[in-house]
């Protein structure tokens, strides 16, 4: 149980254009899902908390509106990369914590590697 | 600020040889604090939180409030538990997790 998906797992596309990534939790409903992201050899972080039904919450340095989170349904975030450029290019990585208790565990997805020509 | 220092990227160790990955951590808050585990190929997941005070697969972690130190041990390491370690700082009840940059830990036959 509590299993996440990521659809693309991998893609690639020109400067300029958007890009959208899926977060599924498969099992579970999740109130609340995450969005990291992790550059080589470097650790992850946390780009924003995305809540089911309201606006996400951003990083501090995070630019809401190039990296578009939407949250409609239990199951469901994306995260939209709009005019993508290769500085954005990266390892995105999604969670979903399993109830609504902050304490509850996070689960993870597989991520998806992003890579802008 | 929070912070999570892992100073180590790699740690090799021959099988059978206790294990010691580092943590150490700044927040000014009450801190959570977890190791995640990431085996090649897999994604990211939990190995076990300080709240459990429990042993996943041998290992064990204390958090030690004076030192700000969460370190994870194992006495006696195998070769499955060649992984990359993240040790996270979880803030707001463990909402906001913050991620130490990871070992890398390599056992040897």
């Amino acid at each position: 149980g509590a299993v996440v998906s990521q659809h693309p797992s991998r893609v690639i596309c020109k400067s300029g254009t958007s890009v959208k990534i899926e977060c599924r939790s498969l099992d579970f409903q999740a109130t609340t899902m995450f969005w990291y992201r992790q550059f080589p050899k470097q650790s992850l972080m946390l780009m924003a908390t995305s809540n089911e039904g309201s606006k996400a919450t951003y990083e501090q340095g995070v630019e809401k509106d190039k990296f578009l989170i939407n949250h409609a349904s239990l199951t469901l975030s994306t995260l939209t990369v709009t005019s993508a450029h290769p500085e954005d290019s990266s390892f995105y990585i999604c969670s979903a914590r399993l109830g609504g208790v902050s304490t509850d565990t996070q689960y993870f997805g597989p991520g998806t590697r992003l890579t802008v020509l | 600020a929070q912070r999570v220092t892992q100073p180590e990227k790699l740690l090799s160790v021959f099988k059978g040889a206790p294990v010691e990955l580092k943590c150490n951590y700044s927040y000014s808050g009450s801190p959570e604090l977890f190791w995640y585990v990431q085996y090649s190929r897999q994604r990211l997941q939990l190995l076990l939180r300080h709240i459990s005070r429990e042993s996943i697969k041998g290992f064990t972690a204390d958090l030690n409030k004076g030192e700000t130190s969460f370190h994870l041990k194992k006495p006696f390491a195998q070769e499955e538990d060649s992984a990359m370690y993240y040790c996270a700082l979880g803030q707001g009840g463990g909402n906001k997790l913050t991620f130490g940059t990871g070992t890398q830990l390599k056992v040897e036959l």
